[in-house]
């Protein structure tokens, strides 16, 4: 079946970084782009931008693009979202989400557990 | 960017209810337009998919319609486990976005 596992909750100082990873299984991992959504406390969801893991490419929402930096490790099925320059409003739950599963590589049919990322001083 | 909005935001219904849930795109997206489940402390489940097709293992009391601009998600008969926060999301190009979300609750 497939799934995806992400790392642990993290708490980070303003100024940080941070790197979740998402490991697949039950699919061919370089057959769908994977894409990351977070979720601030209460709030609603944002995408963030997309990897094709099979060529390594990305595409980043706008308010990212200075951030965010998407990769992979096809060898361990594994991607990983690094934002840097932590600001306290960056506190959400992330999410790894599998797209194309459907009619649209917009279709996000299997998700991550979400790994919690809290800003704080 | 495509803006979609929701409606309404929160409901209160009783088990067995028929609830409707809408979303309007800012301008046509066709029919690429995606609904999600979420409960608290989980992950968005993918429920419709293309606006009017049911992902597997999705109960069929689930459905959705429309294209263009408007489109609906109905719950037939509302079932304990359907209590949660829905959100309406546009597939048709990047960027994505996601509505508001509705929250069903218990009346």
């Amino acid at each position: 079946q497939v799934q995806l596992v992400q790392s642990g909750a993290e708490v980070k100082k303003p100024g940080a970084s941070v790197k979740v990873s998402c490991k697949a299984s039950g699919y061919t991992f370089t057959g769908y782009y994977l894409h990351w959504v977070r979720q601030a406390p209460g709030q609603g969801l944002e995408w963030m931008g997309w990897i094709n893991p099979n060529s390594g490419g990305t595409n980043y929402a706008q308010k990212f693009q200075d951030r965010v930096t998407m990769t992979r490790d096809t060898s361990i099925s594994t991607g990983y979202m690094e934002v840097s320059r932590l600001r306290y409003d960056d506190t959400a739950v992330y999410y790894c989400a599998r797209g194309g599963g459907s009619s649209s590589e917009y279709d996000f049919d299997y998700w991550g557990q979400g790994t919690l990322v809290t800003v704080s001083s | 960017d495509i803006q979609m909005t929701q409606s309404p935001s929160s409901l209160s219904a009783s088990v067995g209810d028929r609830v409707t849930i809408t979303c309007r795109a800012s301008q046509s997206i066709s029919s690429y337009l995606n609904w999600y489940q979420q409960k608290p402390g989980r992950a968005p489940k993918l429920l419709i998919y293309a606006a009017s097709s049911l992902q597997s293992g999705v109960p069929s009391r689930f459905s959705g319609s429309g294209s263009g601009t408007d489109f609906t998600l109905t719950i037939s008969s509302l079932q304990p486990e359907d209590f949660a926060t829905y959100y309406c999301q546009h597939s048709y190009r990047t960027p994505p976005a996601f509505g508001g979300g509705t929250k069903v609750e218990i009346k």
